[in-house]
C-alpha cells in the first residue's frame, strides 16, 4: 500500500490563526480525502481533494474555513482557517488504492486550539 | 446522504471469546463496507472489507457478513486476544472506496 506522511504531526495554535497541514504520498494516487476526528469521536469526511480542480466539500464544511489544494497526484494541503477551540481535532488525509480498491489513512495531525 | 449506525459503543470480552460488532446503513446504493481498527494515538488501519456482491468474507480470526436486504453488516472476531483491544469503525460507501461514511465506533476491550 502507499506510504502516506503528514506534517505537522501535532501543533498547538492560538485562536484566530490558521494552520496548513500537508499530506504527501509516495506514489501517484487519483483520489485523496481529508477527514476530521474530534476527541473520542468517529471520522467525518471534510472533502475530496481533486487534482487540478476545486475540492468537493461535504455538508457542513466550506471552502472558506477549510481551503484545500491538490497541485499534483502525490500531494495535498488542508488549511484550517480562523481557528477556534472547536477546531481542536485530529485531521487525517487518506488515499484510495485503485488497484486494491481500498482507502488508507495517513498518521494524522493532532491540533489543539487555545 | 448515508447514515451508518454502529453497536455496541463498548464491548468487553474475555480472552478467547468471540466479539461481534454490528452496523446498519441507510443508503441502499452503498456497495462497499470496510472495517478499520484504531489503536490509541494511531491511524485507522483497514482490517477487512466486503463488497455487495458477496455475503461473507473471512480472514483468519476475522470475518464480515453482509445482509443487503436488511442493510446491515457485522464484524466477527473469534479467539480474541489482548492485542485486539482497540476502537473499531465500520464504514459504507456507494462510490466504491471513495467517500466513506463511518459508524460511531466500538471500543473493544479483551480481558486477559
Amino acid at each position: 500500500s502507499a506510504v502516506i506522511s503528514q506534517k505537522p504531526s501535532r501543533d498547538i495554535c492560538q485562536r484566530g490563526t490558521s494552520l496548513t497541514i500537508q499530506c504527501q504520498v509516495d506514489s501517484q494516487v487519483t483520489m485523496m480525502f481529508w477527514y476530521r476526528q474530534q476527541p473520542g469521536q468517529s471520522l467525518t469526511l471534510i472533502a475530496t481533494a481533486n487534482q487540478g480542480s476545486e475540492a468537493t466539500y461535504e455538508s457542513g464544511f466550506v471552502i472558506d474555513k477549510f481551503p484545500i489544494s491538490r497541485p499534483n497526484l502525490t500531494f495535498s494541503t488542508l488549511t484550517v482557517s480562523n481557528m477556534s477551540p472547536e477546531d481542536s481535532s485530529i485531521y487525517l488525509c487518506s488515499v484510495e488504492d485503485r488497484q486494491l480498491e481500498t482507502q488508507y489513512f495517513g498518521p494524522g495531525t493532532r491540533l489543539l486550539v487555545l | 446522504g448515508e447514515n451508518v449506525e454502529q453497536h455496541p459503543s463498548t464491548l468487553s470480552v474475555q480472552e478467547g471469546d468471540s466479539a461481534v460488532i454490528k452496523c446498519t446503513y441507510s443508503d441502499s446504493a452503498s456497495n462497499y463496507f470496510p472495517w478499520y481498527k484504531q489503536e490509541l494515538g494511531k491511524r485507522p488501519q483497514l482490517i477487512i472489507d466486503i463488497r455487495s456482491n458477496v455475503g461473507e468474507k473471512k480472514d483468519q480470526r476475522i470475518a464480515v457478513t453482509l445482509n443487503k436486504t436488511a442493510k446491515h453488516f457485522s464484524l466477527h472476531i473469534t479467539e480474541t486476544q489482548p492485542e485486539d483491544s482497540a476502537v473499531y469503525f465500520c464504514a459504507a460507501s456507494s462510490t466504491g472506496a471513495n467517500n466513506l461514511f463511518f459508524g460511531t465506533g466500538t471500543r473493544l476491550t479483551v480481558i486477559p
